[in-house]
C-alpha cells in the first residue's frame, strides 16, 4: 500500500516558469488537499477537493490551480512561478464521510529563483 | 475566526525528562483535535486524535493528550522523552459537517530538541 505519493521530491524553477506537482493516493480517499509549509508559518491550505470533479480554494490559493478528474490524482499547477512560492508542498488525503485523520505525502521541496 | 496557537516555537528537554507541548484553539463548534509529528524531510504522521468521549487520549510512541474545553486546550504530553522524539510537532483542529470532511487548521508548530 503506497499511501500518498508526491512527485517530484525536489524542483528548481526560474521565475515565470510553470510546472505541475503530482499527487496520487491509492486508498480510495474522497478528500484530497494541498498545503504549503514555510518556516514559522505552519501548514497553510492552498486548495482542496471533496471528490472527483469538485475543487475549492483554501487559505492561500493565488498562483495555483488544481483539478480532480479522478479519485486517485490531485495535481497542483503553478501557472507562473514566483520566488514567493518557494516552499515545501504537501499533499494529504482522507475519507470524507466522517472526520478521519489526514494521510500526508512526503512533500515536494520547490525553489523558485 | 478559527485558529490554533502553539505558544512555544522551540523546546529543549533532556532525554528521560517529561514533556508537555501546549496547544490552544479558537473554534465555534465542537472541535476535532489532532497532534501530528514531522521528522526532518518527512511528511506529517498522526500521533493521536480527539473526537469525543474520554478527554484523555492515548496515541502512538507513548504520547497522550488531554482535551480541556474550559481552557480551549489540547496539550500533548509524554512522561519520558527519548532522543528519537526530536522532531516538529503540530496541533490541528477540524470539524465535521454536512457529510464532508472539514479542512484542518494547523498551528505553526513546536520544534522539540532532546539533550543527551
Amino acid at each position: 500500500n503506497a499511501g500518498v505519493t508526491q512527485t517530484p521530491k525536489f524542483q528548481v524553477l526560474k521565475t515565470g516558469q510553470s510546472m505541475t506537482l503530482q499527487c496520487a493516493q491509492d486508498m480510495n480517499h474522497e478528500y484530497m488537499s494541498w498545503y504549503r509549509q514555510d518556516p514559522g508559518m505552519g501548514l497553510r491550505l492552498i486548495h482542496y477537493s471533496v471528490g472527483a470533479g469538485i475543487t475549492d480554494q483554501g487559505e492561500v490559493p493565488n498562483g495555483y490551480n488544481v483539478s480532480r478528474s479522478t479519485t486517485e490524482d490531485f495535481p497542483l499547477r503553478l501557472l507562473s512561478a514566483a520566488p514567493s512560492q518557494t516552499s515545501v508542498y504537501f499533499c494529504a488525503s482522507s475519507y470524507s464521510d466522517r472526520v478521519k485523520p489526514l494521510h500526508f505525502g512526503n512533500g515536494t521541496r520547490l525553489t523558485v529563483t | 475566526a478559527q485558529s490554533v496557537t502553539q505558544p512555544d516555537i522551540h523546546i529543549t528537554v533532556s532525554e528521560g525528562a517529561s514533556l508537555e507541548l501546549r496547544c490552544n484553539y479558537s473554534y465555534g463548534a465542537t472541535p476535532y483535535l489532532f497532534w501530528y509529528v514531522q521528522s526532518p524531510g518527512q511528511g506529517l504522521q498522526l500521533l493521536l486524535k480527539y473526537f469525543s468521549g474520554d478527554t484523555l487520549v492515548q496515541g502512538i510512541k507513548g504520547f497522550e493528550a488531554e482535551f480541556k474545553r474550559s481552557q480551549s486546550s489540547f496539550n500533548l504530553r509524554k512522561p519520558s522523552v527519548h532522543w528519537s522524539d526530536a522532531a516538529e510537532y503540530f496541533c490541528a483542529v477540524g470539524h465535521f459537517y454536512g457529510g464532508s470532511q472539514g479542512n484542518l487548521i494547523f498551528g505553526k508548530g513546536t520544534k522539540l530538541s532532546v539533550k543527551p
